[in-house]
Parts: structure tokens; C-alpha cells; sequence
């Protein structure tokens, strides 16, 4: 696709259910990346993924979180048993070779956990 | 570990005036990257400018220039000759070359440009 595409673009769920956020990175990119922008603070790494290595989870902030990518394209985010500090705009972003020229970024889902 | 720091929470301009956004990090590495990303109300982060930290000229972009200080840690954006557009949150952040593709992001700085 010609950007970064995540549905939903809004969430809204219940405390103690699953959620699932999906992430389409823009074709032939080989990097994608999860950040989490919590109210008020700044972009907040979670994973990792470049082509077929095993993927850098070092982000995530806990075993609640986990995160998979198929066919080293779209990409999903699943939150267990969501928690209300779960609440928060959950961004993908991918890259294509040399990510020093920065990442492209989608417009995020913004979770709200109630 | 890295860390960056954007002490202005928010900031103002008048339409057309220049303004002058703050970030400073902290990191004992010597190769890096330092950018400014730009999310306007769509959310969608837009890269706005990048430097790389062995080059000592200032990048440019249009209406948008950075000073780097590379000794003081500092990475200031100017945006000249603002406009409504700019109206955003500006977000400071910086890549290690040496340990790879994480990018560290300040807090940011919401900017008001105001006609």
C-alpha cells in the first residue's frame, strides 16, 4: 500500500478482555516496529521485527503483550486481559533498509480500556 | 541508556514569526541520528527533519533548520515564517547506530500557531 495502515483506527474495550491490533506495513518495507504513546509522554518502544530474525521484544512491558508478523508483512499486536494503564495510542511504523532515514509511521489505534 | 528531553510542554507562535523548539538528550555513544517528527491531530507521525551526529552542518529542510551542538547534546528546531500547518505536536528523537533500530522520543512539545 502506498503508507502504514493499522485498524482499528479506535478501540474501545473492556477491562479484563483481549484485544487484537493490526498493523499493514507499506509493501516490500522488511522493518516493523510497535511504539506506545501514552497520555502525556513520549513514543515508548514495544517490538521489533526485521524480515525472517527472531524479532526484539525487549519493549514489551509485560507477558500480557505479545505480538506476531505473518508472511513478514502484516503485523498483530495482542494485549491479554487488558488493563485501564493500557489505555493509549498503540503506533506501527516500518522501514526499508537503512532505518537511520527514519521509520513511516501509521496513524495508530487508539485503545481506551474502561 | 539514552535518554531525551524536551522541556517545553507547549509553545506558541504567532502566524509567520519564528519559533525555536528544545530538545537535549544524553548518550556516550558517538555515532548516531537525531530527528524531529511532527504529529499533527491525525496522529500520524511525519518526519520533519534529520542530522547525523558526525556531520557538523546543520540540516535544512525548507522553512524547518536545526542547530546541533554535538558537545552540549542539544538539537534545537526553528521553524521560520510559521504556519497554521504547524500547529502540532513536535517530537525529538534519536538513533544509535552501534545497538540498532529502537528510536529513544522526548515527551514533546505541543505548538500553537496562532493567526
Amino acid at each position: 500500500g502506498a503508507g502504514v495502515s493499522q485498524s482499528p483506527s479506535n478501540k474501545v474495550t473492556e477491562k479484563g478482555k483481549d484485544v487484537e491490533l493490526r498493523c499493514d506495513p507499506i509493501s516490500g518495507h522488511t522493518a516493523l516496529y510497535w511504539y506506545r504513546q501514552s497520555l502525556g509522554q513520549g513514543l515508548e518502544f514495544l517490538i521489533y521485527f526485521q524480515g525472517n530474525s527472531a524479532p526484539d521484544k525487549s519493549g514489551l512491558p509485560s507477558d500480557r503483550f505479545s505480538a506476531e508478523r505473518t508472511g513478514g508483512s502484516v503485523s498483530t499486536l495482542t494485549i491479554q486481559r487488558t488493563q485501564q494503564e493500557d489505555s493509549a495510542v498503540y503506533l506501527c511504523a516500518s522501514s526499508f533498509g537503512r532505518v537511520s532515514y527514519g521509520y513511516t509511521f501509521g496513524s495508530g489505534t487508539r485503545l481506551t480500556v474502561v | 541508556a539514552q535518554t531525551v528531553t524536551q522541556s517545553q510542554p507547549e509553545m506558541s507562535v504567532q502566524e509567520a514569526e519564528t519559533v525555536t523548539l528544545s530538545c537535549t538528550y544524553d548518550t556516550s555513544e558517538n555515532n548516531y541520528y537525531l530527528f524531529w517528527y511532527k504529529q499533527p491531530p491525525s496522529r500520524q507521525m511525519i518526519l520533519v527533519i534529520r542530522q547525523e551526529a558526525y556531520k557538523q552542518q546543520n540540516a535544512t529542510e525548507n522553512r524547518f533548520s536545526v542547530n546541533f551542538q554535538k558537545a552540549a547534546k542539544s538539537f534545537s528546531l526553528k521553524i521560520s515564517d510559521s504556519q497554521l500547518g504547524d500547529t502540532a505536536m513536535y517530537f525529538c528523537a534519536f538513533m544509535n547506530l552501534r545497538t540498532g533500530n529502537q528510536f529513544y522520543f522526548g515527551t514533546g512539545t505541543s505548538l500553537t500557531v496562532i493567526p
